[in-house]
């Protein structure tokens, strides 16, 4: 069974960078026809997408988060990341992993347990 | 960029038919897909490919995509159900939710 799961710090201080790393067991990063993907829920709102990333290492952002986001991807570690750059408080939210799949309208059908970021001084 | 439009909330009896619906400019021409999220829960998948259920999903779920909107139906509710339900598309190298539907069954 596939397994995606999260890693990084809880409490990242404004400005400053976001670093997540999704860790994949189970599987191969590198199988075609799927895409690894970070998704993020703020407090009281909706799933927003951050991004995708094949493992060519290809991505897909946001527009509205692609100046400040860089996701990329390690297939000897069969992990991937996300960096999130200037971050705020509205940044605030809990990160979550998944894979998609890219065939079929990119739906997740793998998700990680998510892990709550917290933009503070 | 596009967008996708769902009623924030959706109330149903239990045993009743729940319908959400989610909007869209000729949503019909992409995949549809489903979300069931609880409180402090990842997302799961119930609907993709617009109507297909993925292995361990309740039939009751199914879905439709045509036109302009995107349903997600859910028959014979159980308590179990209430969560918020987000649909889900991908249009012009974008992944596009929808603003969630609280699901509430009373």
């Amino acid at each position: 069974q596939l397994q995606l799961q999260e890693s990084g710090p809880g409490l990242v201080k404004p400005s400053e960078t976001l670093s997540l790393t999704c860790t994949v067991s189970g599987g191969s990063i590198s199988s075609s026809g799927y895409c690894w993907g970070w998704v993020r829920l703020p407090p009281g709102k909706g799933l927003e997408w951050i991004g995708s990333v094949y493992y060519t290492g290809n991505t897909y952002y946001n527009p509205s988060l692609k100046s400040r986001v860089t996701i990329s991807v390690d297939t000897s570690k069969n992990q991937f990341s996300l960096k999130l750059s200037s971050v705020t408080a509205a940044d605030t939210a809990v990160y979550f992993c998944a894979r998609q799949d890219s065939s079929y309208g990119w739906y997740g059908d793998f998700w990680g347990q998510g892990t709550l970021v917290t933009v503070s001084s | 960029s596009y967008e996708v439009t769902q009623p924030p909330s959706v109330s149903v009896s239990p045993g009743q038919t729940a319908s959400i619906t989610c909007s869209g400019d000729n949503l019909g021409n992409n995949y549809a897909s489903w979300y069931q999220q609880k409180p402090g829960q990842s997302p799961v998948v119930v609907i993709y490919q617009d109507y297909k259920r993925p292995s361990g999903i309740p039939e009751r779920f199914s879905g439709s995509n045509s036109g302009n909107t995107a349903t997600l139906t859910i028959t014979g509710t159980q308590a179990m159900d209430e969560a918020d339900y987000y649909c889900q598309v991908w249009d012009s190298r974008s992944v596009v939710f929808g603003g969630g539907t609280k699901l509430t069954v009373l």
